[in-house]
């Protein structure tokens, strides 16, 4: 089986634009979740879909949003970008959620300038 | 609110050392606990997981680690490490009673692994 694939893998923006990140799961998998991780914080939980519906939510602000898909893809997308959100985004799919072992995908890397 | 430590922040050891890593959580109820590594340029990988049953589990690569309740620990063990075990390893818990894929992740060792 194929992995979990991101696109774009490199990314490059200016302060208050915004950006939309896309995550394809495993084929099967219904639960995507996501994660940023930055020197400083570690790895953070952003949010949780699972068909279709956000199941968890992460402690980041409102302009952190995403949404699933029926064929389980998932976007998330940052909205007025601040230097502080320069990370490298990682999403990750398995088979139900909850207690199931979750494969991530390479990350996609925002850089805000 | 629940949180995962790792207590070691940056390893070097020999080649044919052996590796312990600490790695503590703070959460009182059933955990699922699980080991991942980042290899330099890579994804992160599964090492190991343990959800219930024998509290000593076996992963990939030679890796164990060890579920010790009374402590709140799950600490990763290796007998010989290898220099292609350079990496960083993350601890990361789900918390049982949530029933979603939430993985709180500890901040991560660094291991390098001199030749």
């Amino acid at each position: 089986k194929a992995g979990v694939t991101q696109t774009p893998r490199y990314l490059i923006k200016t302060r208050g634009q915004q950006v939309t990140l896309s995550c394809s799961p495993i084929s099967g998998h219904r639960s995507v979740s996501w994660y940023q991780q930055t020197p400083g914080q570690g790895l953070q939980f952003l949010f949780e879909y699972f068909s279709e519906t956000q199941r968890n939510k992460g402690n980041f602000p409102g302009r952190f949003s995403g949404r699933q898909f029926s064929n389980s893809r998932s976007e998330m997308n940052v909205s007025t970008l601040e230097l502080g959100d320069s990370a490298l985004y990682l999403c990750a799919s398995s088979s139900q959620g909850g207690s199931d072992t979750q494969y991530f995908g390479p990350g996609t890397r925002l850089t805000v300038l | 609110a629940q949180s995962v430590s790792q207590h070691n922040h940056h390893v070097i050891l020999s080649e044919a050392a052996s590796l312990e890593l600490g790695c503590n959580y703070s959460y009182g109820g059933t955990v699922n606990l699980f080991w991942y590594v980042q290899y330099p340029g890579q994804h992160l990988q599964l090492l190991l997981k343990y959800f219930s049953g024998d509290p000593l589990v076996k992963g990939i690569k030679g890796f164990e680690a060890e579920f010790i309740k009374s402590k709140f620990s799950f600490n990763l063990r290796k007998p010989s490490v290898q220099w292609s075990d350079t990496a960083e390893y993350f601890c990361a818990v789900t918390l049982d009673s949530s029933n979603t894929g939430k993985l709180i992740f500890g901040q991560g060792t660094t291991l390098q692994v001199k030749p």
